[in-house]
């Protein structure tokens, strides 16, 4: 039973430039919620993904949106980088019904030069 | 912004002695804790989680206490082994909100 992938493991990127970073949830798992981890800091909520709509919203700017596919995947997008924007990003899944019980795959580790 | 904080930022124990890490909440409308386990490169992993009708819950060598008067939880790590050696969130949650994680502490364990 595969857990959440994620997908790159790291990225470099410049200012300005745009990124997308994909995640696979758990098997059977319907919701998929993404954060974002400055070093030193817990995760921070940006936003969930379920029946291919976003659903909450974190305190994230405009530059941040997202997609949830058929099969449940999801995608990340950061458009105009910033240097703050570099953190790790992880995804989350989980299955709507069961509650808010979260797995969470390895991150993405995106440094913005 | 609310927010779950913890109290200490680090805590250093030797192997064998039992670990205990605090987190004070600051929502009363939470119903749902968990603690995760962050090692180093890594994604947080699930340790164990309490609901608010609850006070008490234990696993394997790990017990979680909530007390909702106080509004604060706690992990205990029983006999910590340096496999024990990382950074620990609490995180809260309440019917239609996303998990708000605190910061963390960064529990080192020495044989």
């Amino acid at each position: 039973d595969a857990g959440v992938t994620q997908s790159p493991t790291h990225l470099i990127k410049t200012r300005g430039q745009q990124v997308t970073l994909r995640c696979s949830p758990k098997s059977g798992h319907d919701t998929v919620s993404w954060y974002q981890q400055a070093l030193g800091q817990g995760p921070q909520f940006i936003f969930q993904y379920y029946e291919e709509e976003e659903r909450q919203r974190g305190n994230f700017p405009d530059r941040f949106s997202g997609h949830q596919f058929p099969n449940y995947s999801s995608e990340l997008n950061v458009n105009a980088l910033l240097l703050g924007d570099s953190a790790l990003y992880l995804c989350a899944s989980s299955l709507r019904l069961a509650g808010n019980e979260q797995f969470f795959g390895p991150g993405t580790r995106l440094t913005v030069l | 912004g609310e927010s779950v904080g913890l109290h200490l930022p680090t805590l250093s124990v030797q192997e064998g002695d039992n670990s205990i890490i605090n987190c004070a909440y600051s929502n009363s409308a939470s119903d749902y804790f968990i603690w995760y386990k962050q090692e180093s490169g890594k994604g947080p992993q699930f340790i164990i989680d309490i609901r608010s009708n609850m006070d008490k819950r234990q696993g394997q060598r790990v017990t979680v206490l909530l007390n909702k008067t106080v509004k604060h939880l706690s992990l205990q790590i029983a006999a910590t082994q340096p496999g024990d050696s990382a950074v620990y969130f609490c995180a809260e949650t309440y019917p239609g909100t996303a998990l708000i994680f605190g910061k963390g502490t960064t529990l080192s364990v020495s044989s």
